[in-house]
């Protein structure tokens, strides 16, 4: 199984703030049909996740342009900028190029 | 709006079966796959199962094979997952998911608790 290592556990930022957050594949992401399937998801306390970024930096249906994804092959990132209150929670990466489906620990973002 | 609504959350003991539905609705069902995922308490994200939309394909994580099954039915617009031989690590919230493409989860339901304990 592929394994998705998010780094750092947990972070604290202050409103308004920027934050990163990395996530680790232990083999490329980038399928036969040249796609690289690569997501995250944000659990907001409480609550089901959300999908936040699909395929590395498409942002989907709704979600702010203050949040961004980048990168490629086994290495990526999710950039939060000028954050909000309700940007709290654990974000999650998750491949989807190889079965089975799998996703990484969790960083947890909690107010400075 | 999409939604997704699982039922059957309940406490039972090792060895025991229980069945999960979810009931979907928002959406064109039939045209999507579906997904079960878990989250044991305090824990990350597991992906079980997954239903195309035709119920012409299967998958199972390994934790989960032989012992569940998922089925659809497109004219209720309900997902199910039958667990049978259930045992202590099993106990999780469980997800039903729906499929944007593929294995990528667009929307999930608010989960429901299974608990496997004697």
């Amino acid at each position: 199984d592929v394994v998705m290592t998010q780094t750092p556990v947990s972070l604290s930022v202050s409103l308004g703030g920027q934050v990163s957050i990395s996530c680790r594949s232990s083999q490329s992401l980038v399928h036969n049909n040249g796609n690289t399937y690569l997501s995250w998801y944000l659990q907001k306390p409480g609550q089901s996740p959300q999908l936040l970024i699909y395929k590395v930096s498409n942002r989907f249906s709704g979600i702010s342009d203050r949040f961004s994804g980048s990168g490629s092959g086994t290495d990526f990132t999710l950039k939060i900028s000028r954050v909000e209150p309700d940007d709290l929670g654990v974000y999650y990466c998750g491949q989807g190029t190889q079965y089975p489906p799998t996703f990484g620990g969790g960083t947890k973002l909690e107010l400075k | 709006e999409v939604q997704l609504v699982e039922s059957g959350e309940g406490l039972v003991q090792p060895g025991s079966s229980m069945k999960l539905s979810c009931v979907a609705s928002g959406f064109t069902f039939s045209n999507y796959g579906m997904n079960w995922i878990r989250q044991a308490p305090k824990k990350g994200l597991e992906w079980i199962a997954l239903i195309y939309y035709d119920s012409s394909s299967k998958y199972y994580a390994d934790s989960v094979k032989g012992r569940f099954t998922i089925s659809r039915d497109n004219s209720k617009n309900t997902l199910y997952l039958e667990m049978n031989s259930l045992r202590s690590e099993d106990t999780a919230m469980y997800y039903c998911a729906k499929s944007k493409t593929g294995t990528l989860f667009d929307y999930w339901g608010q989960g429901v608790m299974v608990t496997v304990s004697s």
